[in-house]
């Protein structure tokens, strides 16, 4: 079946410590995105991508970090830079997304408490 | 700028019905409506494009007043399975298809 999928489902990190959160996808689309979830906030785009070894900053990509050196994945590195990363973080895909008429397809989410 | 969604939380009885609404300051290109449970990934529910193309469940209504920059989403005889948070996506007209999501709608059905 195809799909997303992001590990692990919670992860628990040291505040100063550098964490890497993993998206796949086997949909075979070239845009991939990541999401921060707040409670009453909704989603806002960290970083998106719309090809291999090409990505751009969304709107809070501050403390946050990606890569895309393949078209199935895109990892997402919370730095300590980062000055809240307490959240729920979702990554998702589509059909590239110029066009803005395809659906994203998210994945299950991971949620991230730094102690 | 964030859409903004009304109501921000709604409860109904099985089989009443609901509107979500969703508004942006901004000139559209197109309109995504998602649906969440909690703790879960969003799942897509339909799209409408500037010109009055939709693509989605055909379970599922809404409109795009593109003049209003609005959109409008339409539960009619609402099921329990219908609860969760719903989000508005706009696509601003000129910013490079950028999703960007409103704060949510929380909707519960009860028995």
């Amino acid at each position: 079946d195809g799909g997303i999928t992001q590990s692990p489902k919670y992860l628990f990190r040291k505040e100063g410590q550098n964490v890497t959160l993993s998206c796949e996808q086997n949909l075979n689309h070239d845009a991939m995105y990541w999401y921060r979830q707040d409670p009453g906030q909704g989603l806002r785009l960290i970083y998106y991508s719309q090809i291999v070894n090409d990505f751009q900053k969304g709107d809070i990509a501050e403390g946050y970090s990606v890569s895309r050196e393949k078209k199935e994945s895109f990892p997402l590195t919370v730095t300590s830079a980062q000055k809240n990363p307490t959240a729920f973080y979702l990554c998702a895909s589509s059909i590239p997304w110029r066009e803005a008429t395809n659906e994203q397809f998210f994945g299950p989410g991971t949620r991230l408490t730094v102690l | 700028q964030q859409p903004v969604q009304s109501p921000q939380a709604v409860i109904l009885r099985e089989g009443e019905d609901a509107v979500i609404n969703c508004s942006s300051s901004k000139a559209l290109y197109s309109v995504h409506w998602y649906r969440q449970k909690h703790g879960e990934a969003p799942v897509f529910l339909m799209i409408l494009l500037k010109g009055g193309e939709q693509k989605g469940h055909d379970k599922i209504s809404a409109s795009f007043n593109e003049k209003k920059q609005q959109s409008s989403l339409y539960l009619t005889a609402s099921q329990l399975s219908y609860s969760g948070t719903y989000f508005c996506g706009t696509v601003p007209v000129g910013e490079g298809g950028k999703l960007i999501f409103g704060q949510g709608t929380e909707l519960s059905v009860k028995p």
